[in-house]
């Protein structure tokens, strides 16, 4: 079975400031590794993905994650964060056939 | 672009009663899923659907639960007698064809499910 943590319940940083968001996981088994964001009143929509080979993934706004085996993370990166970077995050882990497994989410507020 | 769309946005409902949630996949997808987060946790996986039979369900998926692809392409999660804790927000998901460990699930906006 695979689990997620996401230490941060909630991150505030000023805008154009740099973010980390943190997640680790478990699992006993080769994962695909992903994040999802939610904008207010919206559903959840991919960010990135890990499948296999470079370990740094990108997304088109500016986000980039790292899988890192060996200490079992795939923590969210952005240099420089906008005000409609606004959202909470949600990282997840699938093992082969089963289903996604998310974390609790963290709420990023960009401060003007 | 298309998009999973769900409705309603909230529903309301005493405890006891039946109620159906919506969803409209997209329209070349084959693998539905509903999720669902009680407030402050996390999302919880309920059930994969494909090929008109449920793939997967987890603990939580009872037999209060049910699952239905009635017309081709609405596909329903209905809740047979409400209690206090179904109350969450419940999340649609569909993906297209290929290896499933791969497939990005595309999520709707969400129904928020209220039992009183």
């Amino acid at each position: 079975a695979q689990s997620v943590t996401q230490l941060d319940s909630q991150v505030p940083v000023f805008e154009e400031a740099p973010v980390e968001l943190r997640c680790n996981y478990s699992s006993s088994v080769s994962v695909y590794l992903f994040w999802y964001v939610q904008y207010p009143n919206q559903g959840l929509q991919l960010l990135l993905k890990y499948l296999s080979g470079s370990t740094l993934v990108e997304s088109i706004n500016g986000f980039e994650a790292e899988f890192n085996k060996s200490q079992t993370s795939f923590h969210l990166r952005k240099p420089s964060v906008h005000i409609s970077d606004t959202a909470e995050y949600f990282c997840a882990v699938r093992g082969g056939n089963t289903p996604l497994v998310f974390g609790k989410g963290t709420r990023l507020s960009v401060i003007a | 672009e298309p998009e999973v769309t769900q409705t309603p946005s909230h529903q309301v409902t005493q405890m006891g009663q039946e109620v159906i949630l919506r969803c409209v996949p997209i329209s070349n997808h084959l693998y539905f899923y509903w999720y669902r987060q009680i407030l402050g946790q996390k999302v919880e996986f309920l059930v994969s659907f494909y090929n008109n039979e449920i793939s997967e369900k987890s603990e939580i998926f009872d037999d209060q639960f049910s699952v239905e692809r009635p017309d081709g392409s609405n596909f329903t999660l209905k809740i047979r007698s409400t209690k206090l804790e179904d109350s969450a927000m419940y999340f649609c998901a569909s993906s297209p064809p290929g290896l499933r460990g791969t497939d990005t699930q595309y999520f709707g906006p969400g129904t928020r499910l209220t039992v009183l």
